[in-house]
């Protein structure tokens, strides 16, 4: 069974603070995706990483995929209001099955 | 495409009632995924499709659980004799078959089930 394991699992912050949330597993995936959720919601996809070491942007977040393919950050620049929700990672494994982690519940005050 | 919708969004049934859950993925999409996330949690896979076949099935789908993909585009998810812990919200997710590029899967907004 391959886990993901996301930290911190809850993060209150206020506005225009950085803040880097982790994806960690013992599992190699062949790619991973960020998601965000809102209450009542499905999740939205943010970005895909495929390759080790790759580092995407988008806009304010920065998602990095670890050199082993077995690890993800993603790092919010000046946090808003509106980034708040729950941010979760999934691993692709080689059979295209995504498996997700319990996610990190991103609150950030005005 | 509107992407991937799924029926009802709410639904609220008694203890021992039958359910089903309806899913229309992206129209180019060959695979379907289902999925079960109650409060505080990811998603948990259930099962997935490969056009009509089902590929796989994760040990929480009891013989309760059944998902049908019979022309390889809409799915049913149907629950029998529901319980108070199938209360949960059932993600409906769809992708392409596209494993070297990241296989990325699309979801729907979800069903939420309320057992009481």
């Amino acid at each position: 069974t391959q886990l993901l394991e996301q930290s911190p699992q809850f993060l209150s912050i206020q506005e225009g603070e950085n803040l880097t949330v982790y994806c960690n597993s013992s599992s190699v995936f062949s790619s991973l995706q960020w998601y965000r959720q809102e209450p009542g919601e499905g999740p939205v996809l943010l970005v895909t990483v495929v390759t080790g070491g790759e580092v995407k942007k988008l806009k304010r977040l920065t998602f990095q995929f670890g050199d082993a393919r077995k690890d993800s950050s993603l790092h919010i620049t000046a946090a808003q209001p509106g980034d708040t929700g729950l941010y979760l990672c999934a691993g692709v494994d080689n059979a295209g099955k995504s498996t997700f982690g319990d996610g990190t519940t991103l609150t950030v005050k005005p | 495409d509107t992407g991937v919708s799924q029926d009802p969004r709410h639904k609220i049934t008694k203890r021992g009632q039958n359910v089903t859950f309806r899913c229309d993925p992206i129209s180019e999409h060959n695979r379907l995924y289902w999925y079960r996330q109650t409060l505080g949690q990811g998603p948990e896979f259930l099962t997935y499709f490969q056009n009509e076949a089902q590929l796989e099935k994760s040990r929480l789908l009891s013989d309760r659980f059944s998902a049908e993909r019979p022309k390889g585009s809409f799915s049913t998810l149907e629950i029998q004799r529901t319980e108070q812990g199938d209360s949960a919200m059932y993600l409906c997710a769809s992708s392409f078959d596209r494993v070297i590029s990241g296989n990325t899967i699309y979801f729907g907004e979800g069903s939420w089930l309320t057992v009481v």
